[in-house]
């Protein structure tokens, strides 16, 4: 099975940036998704990593390092309706497994 | 990306009563479906994963005679909550891909089950 890591809780200003990091053990890694979820609805896709290095899409940039088990999602010019819960996924042996995800409030 | 539509969006029913979750890929043919619960403030948890034409295969701790999954066509899976009870109200999600080793899933938009 996976076993995948990350904080609980960030707080950060509007404006800001903030990493969210993700570390995970998995057998058959084939690929590590970051997604967004608000309360109540279901996830929406941010990003998808495959090879190590740096994916990067607006304000949200993801990097993957697959020797260290480790990932982190980078938001940019923080703004209110960033704050949610930050879902690190990873695919292991074909199944796609959820850490328990980084709730970020942004305050003004 | 592609859509997936999950329905209905809350339910509220009766303990002892049965209540069933539709999942459709409206925009491309799923091979294989998952199903999520995710209870307040925790991740989601793969309940199972449903293959059209086959059985679905249970993840351990799940009662596959309580979660009913039937994958009967390409772009139709369903999720059915038997003789459900207060604990079982939680959020369930689907998701589709178009076949084993396809990397990215499309989710629908849950379901918040209530059961009084």
């Amino acid at each position: 099975g996976q076993n995948i890591d990350q904080p609980t809780e960030m707080t950060a200003t509007e404006g800001a940036i903030v990493q969210i990091n993700c570390t995970y053990q998995t057998s058959g890694f084939n690929g590590l998704f970051w997604y967004q979820q608000h309360a109540g609805e279901a996830p929406t896709f941010l990003s998808y990593n495959v090879l190590d290095g740096l994916e990067e899409k607006g304000r949200f940039s993801s990097f993957l390092s697959r020797s260290k088990g480790y990932s982190y999602l980078l938001l940019k010019e923080l703004q209110m309706k960033d704050s949610a819960s930050y879902l690190c996924a990873v695919i292991g042996d074909y199944k796609l497994s959820f850490g328990a995800g980084t709730t970020v409030t942004v305050r003004a | 990306g592609a859509v997936v539509s999950q329905h209905p969006s809350r339910v509220i029913c009766k303990s002892g009563t049965s209540v069933k979750i539709e999942c459709r890929s409206l925009d491309f043919q799923a091979t294989t479906m998952f199903w999520y619960r995710q209870f307040p403030k925790q991740s989601l948890m793969l309940m199972a994963t449903s293959n059209e034409g086959s059985k679905a295969t249970y993840e351990q701790g799940v009662e596959k005679d309580k979660f009913l999954i039937n994958h009967a066509s390409l772009t139709l899976s369903t999720l059915t909550v038997t003789s459900a009870h207060p604990e079982d109200s939680s959020f369930y999600i689907c998701s589709a891909s178009l076949g084993v080793g396809d990397t990215e899933a499309f989710f629908g938009q849950g379901t918040r089950l209530t059961v009084v």
